[in-house]
């Protein structure tokens, strides 16, 4: 089936500095992507909507200055959380939709540790 | 939008029993319900999913049921291993971008 991989799976950051997540497809296009966040043992909770070759749409609440989303390519969105604070640690998880399956394939996450 | 209720939010049963775990959703206009397991520290991955022109489906242990008039169907493991022990997360949705979650439950299958 289709994989979707994230990176870096772990990262530790002082406050005030910036972080960057990517998000891949590894056998397959994705023309968009999708970027969750989820609190220890809660849901899912979509943060925005990664579109290729457009801007993201973001979810109600949620700051687009803050977690920066960029689509390079048909392949690759990652996700910026800037000048980060310890109540933006979380783990943080993309997902990509299969081009013929109709399925949702997630990475394996990104757990955030803000210092 | 979208809001997806989930329960039990914790559930513990013997290695054998069988195990049921119940969604509503809101909006009507959803039709595709998909659950997914997570294990710890894992990503989710889909076991099995429903559309709303079905009104069951099986795959092996596992079984989804759709009842579209009351807006709820559910996830129903049989022969419970310990190997199933997880977090289950309903979903619907229209389209993957109005996709909304259930709070998820903790299944706990003792041996």
């Amino acid at each position: 089936g289709a994989v979707v991989s994230q990176h870096p799976s772990r990262v530790i950051c002082k406050s005030g500095t910036s972080v960057k997540i990517e998000c891949r497809s590894l056998d397959f296009q994705a023309t968009t992507m999708f970027w969750y966040r989820q609190f220890p043992k809660k849901s899912l909770m979509l943060m925005a909507t990664s579109n290729e070759g457009s801007k993201a749409t973001y979810e109600q609440g949620v700051e687009k200055d803050k977690f920066l989303i960029n689509h390079a390519s048909l392949t690759l969105s990652t996700l910026t959380v800037t000048s980060a604070h310890p109540e933006d640690s979380s783990f943080y998880i993309c997902s990509a939709p299969g081009t013929n399956t109709g399925e949702l394939f997630f990475g394996e996450g990104s757990r955030l540790t803000v210092l | 939008g979208e809001n997806v209720e989930q329960h039990p939010s914790t559930l513990s049963v013997q290695e054998g029993d069988s195990a049921v775990i119940k969604c509503t959703y809101s909006d009507s206009a959803s039709n595709y319900f998909p659950w997914y397991k997570q294990e710890l520290g894992k990503r989710p991955q889909l076991i099995i999913d429903i559309r709303s022109n079905v009104g069951e489906k099986k795959d092996q242990r596992i079984a989804v049921t759709l009842n579209k008039t009351a807006k709820h169907f559910s996830l129903h493991i049989t022969e419970t291993q310990p190997e199933d022990s997880a977090v289950y997360f309903c979903a619907a949705s229209i389209t993957f971008s109005d996709m909304r979650f259930g709070a998820g439950t903790r299944l706990t299958v003792k041996p």
